[in-house]
């Protein structure tokens, strides 16, 4: 069965700062890899997403996540974070042939200014 | 064009009563699926539609959840004689033709008394 573990339950950050939030994975055969934010009150919104091909994608709100088979990973990372990215991320793993997705603990991100 | 609507989006309850959630996909999606949302368990699969195949209802906790999903669009989430342990985020997604990745709703948050 496939598992997702986001290790960090809370990150704060400092505003300007670098942000990395890891996630792992465990899938038999070659994943479908997402990131999803959720801010307060609201669904969940996709950042980005990894099919195949280039192993870093690039996703919305400056957000970019790279895939590593070696390693079962798909770290999300920003390069300046704003007060506005403080939300909780989710880290999820789909089949191939597409349908549920199997989402990691979450991990809620603080931002200080 | 309009994303995937929940309806409502709060629901207070008293114990031992039924609800009904609902769940309006984005237009020409065929497959829609219910999430729930609650502290100390993450986001849980209950159930997955696609066009006209038999549910996927794995993800039911009991026989007290069911859901249908009438004229391949809106779909009901029933919870019968709910229960505190029932309180959480309901969050509905719909996918096109079944395919990653999930569009999300804002979800309805019940609340069990």
């Amino acid at each position: 069965a496939q598992s997702v573990t986001q290790p960090d339950i809370h990150i704060t950050v400092s505003e300007g700062a670098s942000l990395e939030l890891r996630c792992n994975y465990s899938y038999g055969a070659t994943p479908y890899l997402f990131w999803y934010v959720q801010s307060p009150g609201q669904g969940l919104q996709l950042l980005l997403k990894y099919f195949s091909g280039d192993t870093l994608v690039q996703g919305i709100k400056g957000f970019e996540a790279e895939f590593k088979r070696s390693q079962s990973s798909f770290n999300l990372r920003k390069p300046s974070v704003h007060w506005s990215d403080a939300a909780e991320y989710f880290c999820a793993v789909g089949e191939a042939a597409g349908n549920k997705l199997t989402f990691g603990g979450g991990t809620r991100v603080l931002v200080k200014p | 064009g309009a994303g995937v609507s929940q309806s409502p989006s709060n629901k207070v309850t008293e114990k031992g009563k039924d609800v009904e959630l609902r769940c309006d996909p984005i237009s020409g999606h065929t497959a829609l699926y219910w999430y729930r949302q609650s502290l100390g368990q993450g986001l849980e699969f209950l159930i997955y539609f696609q066009g006209n195949s038999a549910p996927d209802k794995s993800g039911l906790p009991s026989d007290r959840f069911s859901a249908e999903r009438t004229g391949g669009s809106v779909s009901t989430l029933t919870i019968q004689r709910t229960q505190q342990e029932d309180s959480a985020v309901y969050l509905c997604a719909s996918s096109s033709k079944g395919r990653l990745p999930l569009h999300f709703g804002n979800g309805t948050r019940l609340t069990v008394t």
